[in-house]
């Protein structure tokens, strides 16, 4: 059966400080990936999606940047970090070639910048 | 970003009670999710809809793909207390591989 894992739970950085959260899928293969962010007691906003290695689209303008080195790894990436960037982060992944497929998520990382 | 119309945006309701949610776009869609969330932690699919009026459930959940593949709704009977968190629908644009969700249904279930 196919899992999603994403790290860390939880996330305390100083404004400026870099930023690096991963997820990766395990069994399946072509996944597509993507990173969600929810603020306190919203929606969640679609901030990137990716449909191949090193193929990102970007949904939004903002400070973060996405990246897939390897087929079933999506990492989420900034090198400065704001105070709006506080938020709770939720990796997604869906069958690749399916067009009728649904969307499973990870459990989310809170982060916060103080 | 774009964001789906859901409503209502809360509800408390009586245990027992049926509740009913809908969330509507200005686009089509060819797939339809629901999902629950509970605090701090990831939305957990309940129901898919992948055809135009297409009704499908799961439990005392029933979830329909509108006709015109612009809507959908959600229907929970005999709420219990476990049915508390926050209900988002979730849906795909034709011709892409993104899901956009829309702004939730905070469900309180009084005992």
């Amino acid at each position: 059966s196919q899992t999603i894992h994403q790290w860390p739970a939880t996330l305390v950085q100083p404004v400026g400080s870099p930023l690096s959260l991963e997820c990766t899928v395990e069994g399946t293969s072509n996944p597509n990936l993507y990173w969600y962010r929810q603020a306190a007691g919203r929606g969640l906003q679609l901030l990137f999606y990716s449909v191949g290695i090193g193929q990102i689209s970007s949904e939004v303008p903002q400070n973060l940047s996405a990246s897939r080195p390897q087929d079933r790894q999506f990492i989420l990436s900034s090198k400065k970090l704001l105070l709006s960037d506080s938020g709770f982060y939720l990796c997604a992944w869906s069958e690749g070639l399916e067009r009728n497929t649904e969307a499973f998520f990870g459990q989310g990382t809170r982060l916060t910048v103080v | 970003g774009q964001q789906l119309n859901q409503s209502p945006q809360s509800m408390f309701i009586q245990e027992g009670e049926d509740v009913s949610m809908n969330c509507t776009s200005s686009s089509i869609f060819n797939t339809w999710l629901w999902y629950k969330q509970d605090p701090g932690e990831g939305p957990v699919l309940l129901i898919a809809l992948y055809k135009a009026g297409e009704l499908t459930s799961n439990g005392r959940l029933t979830a329909q793909f509108g006709i015109t593949r612009k809507d959908s709704f959600l229907n929970i009977s005999a709420s219990i207390p476990s049915d508390v968190g926050i209900y988002f629908c979730a849906g795909r644009p034709s011709g892409t591989y993104k899901y956009i969700f829309g702004t939730g249904t905070r469900l309180k279930v009084l005992a």
